[in-house]
């Protein structure tokens, strides 16, 4: 376990339908990160927050909302999907305070989009 | 041009073989290198990074960048069945703060029993 938990694990949404991702870090670190992982593409980063203040946003539709009420939670919140959304989108965590910066990463929630 | 150029197989070799994987790079902003590792239906895990050019070594795993061409390598040596994962390369500008990761695709390793 990497100490980042991600809820749910699996997640089918029609295109009309509201629903919402969440992630938990139990590392005690102040970054948190979403990022989207469609087939045949790298990884992309979309979201970081540090110390709860979004900081980076990586010119992402504005049907995807994150939010970060504190330091161990980050959410995404999804509305008015297409299809191409479908992906395996991954939370990471890192400190923000040393020469070097690890990212943990959750497991992902793989969303398939209708 | 891709930031990140990963090619992303799948490359299959035979138990006990020594693995090369590499990534080239355009951005010569990027300072920090990092090798993860990822397994079906998990998140990727840091492997190893490396800040400067040269080589750095870890058990079994020995990353390599250099800097002049844009180019960064993972060698594996003594592969074993349980190495098979994809393996992302990835860099940052930076290594303190709160920087986002730019990843390569991905190549999908396979060792043979």
């Amino acid at each position: 376990e990497t100490g980042v938990t991600q809820t749910p694990r699996h997640l089918v949404m029609g295109m009309t339908n509201k629903k919402s991702l969440k992630c938990e870090q139990h590392l005690g670190h102040n970054a948190m990160y979403w990022y989207k992982q469609s087939a045949k593409k790298p990884l992309e980063l979309m979201f970081v927050y540090n110390f709860k203040e979004q900081t980076e946003n990586n010119s992402v539709p504005s049907r995807f909302s994150p939010e970060c009420p504190n330091s161990s939670h980050l959410f995404l919140h999804l509305h008015t999907l297409q299809p191409e959304d479908s992906a395996l989108y991954l939370c990471a965590s890192s400190p923000d305070d040393r020469e070097y910066n690890e990212q943990f990463f959750g497991p992902g929630t793989r969303l398939t989009v209708l | 041009q891709k930031e990140v150029e990963q090619d992303p197989g799948p490359l299959s070799v035979p138990e006990g073989a020594i693995v090369s994987l590499n990534c080239t790079y355009s951005n010569s902003a990027f300072q920090y290198f990092m090798w993860y590792r990822q397994y079906s239906r998990k998140g990727p895990e840091l492997l190893m990074y490396t800040y400067s050019s040269g080589n750095k070594e870890d058990g079994r795993f020995t990353a390599q960048v250099d800097k002049s061409s844009k180019y960064i390598s993972l060698f594996i040596r003594d592969s074993q069945p349980s190495d098979s994962a994809t393996y992302l390369c990835a860099m940052r500008r930076s290594g303190g703060g709160a920087d986002g990761l730019t990843f390569g695709k991905g190549t999908h390793l396979i060792i043979q029993p």
